[in-house]
């Protein structure tokens, strides 16, 4: 079975660091996404993880551990269009979400 | 490329109505998958499909949901009949390399009254 794991919401300021952190228990692994979504828009993709470690990719980036069930997304210098939903998945073609983290930036 | 393209995008009907929900995959990817999203349960996936064959459909709730995949360019998700508790938002999404994720259409969002 799938079990993925994220905070609700957080909150954070305008040019900040966030990190959003996310644990899973899946079966046959095949990889780590996270995608972005704001209100009444469809999900889209933001990064993909099968390997440990850290893949950087402009203001965003993505970390995983396989041994530890472990991801997180880390969004740099924030901006107030950053503010949406943040969605983690695993799983193999059959990808599971996670109930998302609403991040709200603030001025 | 025109991206997944989801018809229609907002949907009313009445308890009891068939409804069908259409979507057309981006060209080339090989897999096709019909999610559901509220408030309460989040993105559930119902049904994926490689190939235009049906592969997984664990995620469907019950027999008043079916799904088809005629061709490389085509599916289709049908209701009938449809309760209010089937009111959601249903996402189409495509994909070939995981590497680049899968793509989601803009969504039907249907409202059963």
């Amino acid at each position: 079975g799938q079990n993925i794991d994220q905070p609700t919401e957080m909150t954070a300021t305008e040019g900040a660091i966030v990190q959003i952190n996310c644990t899973y228990q899946t079966s046959g692994f095949n990889g780590l996404f996270w995608y972005q979504q704001h209100a009444g828009e469809a999900p889209t993709f933001l990064s993909y993880n099968v390997l440990d470690g850290l893949e950087e990719k402009g203001r965003f980036s993505s970390f995983l551990s396989r041994s530890k069930g472990y991801s997180y997304l880390l969004l740099k210098e924030l901006q107030m269009k950053d503010s949406a939903s943040y969605l983690c998945a695993g799983g193999g073609n059959k990808l599971t979400f996670g109930t998302g983290t609403q991040l709200k930036v603030e001025l | 490329d025109a991206g997944v393209i989801q018809s229609p995008r907002h949907e009313v009907t009445e308890m009891g109505q068939e409804v069908t929900l259409r979507c057309k995959p981006i060209s080339g990817h090989d897999y096709l998958f019909w999610y559901r999203q509220t408030m309460m349960r989040g993105l559930e996936l119902l049904i994926y499909f490689n190939n235009n064959v049906p592969i997984d459909d664990s995620g469907m709730p019950e027999d008043r949901f079916s799904a088809k995949m005629p061709n490389a360019s085509f599916s289709t998700l049908k209701i009938q009949p449809s309760e209010p508790r089937d009111s959601a938002v249903y996402f189409c999404a495509s994909g070939g390399d995981s590497y680049y994720g899968y793509t989601f259409g803009s969504g039907t969002r249907l409202t059963v009254v």
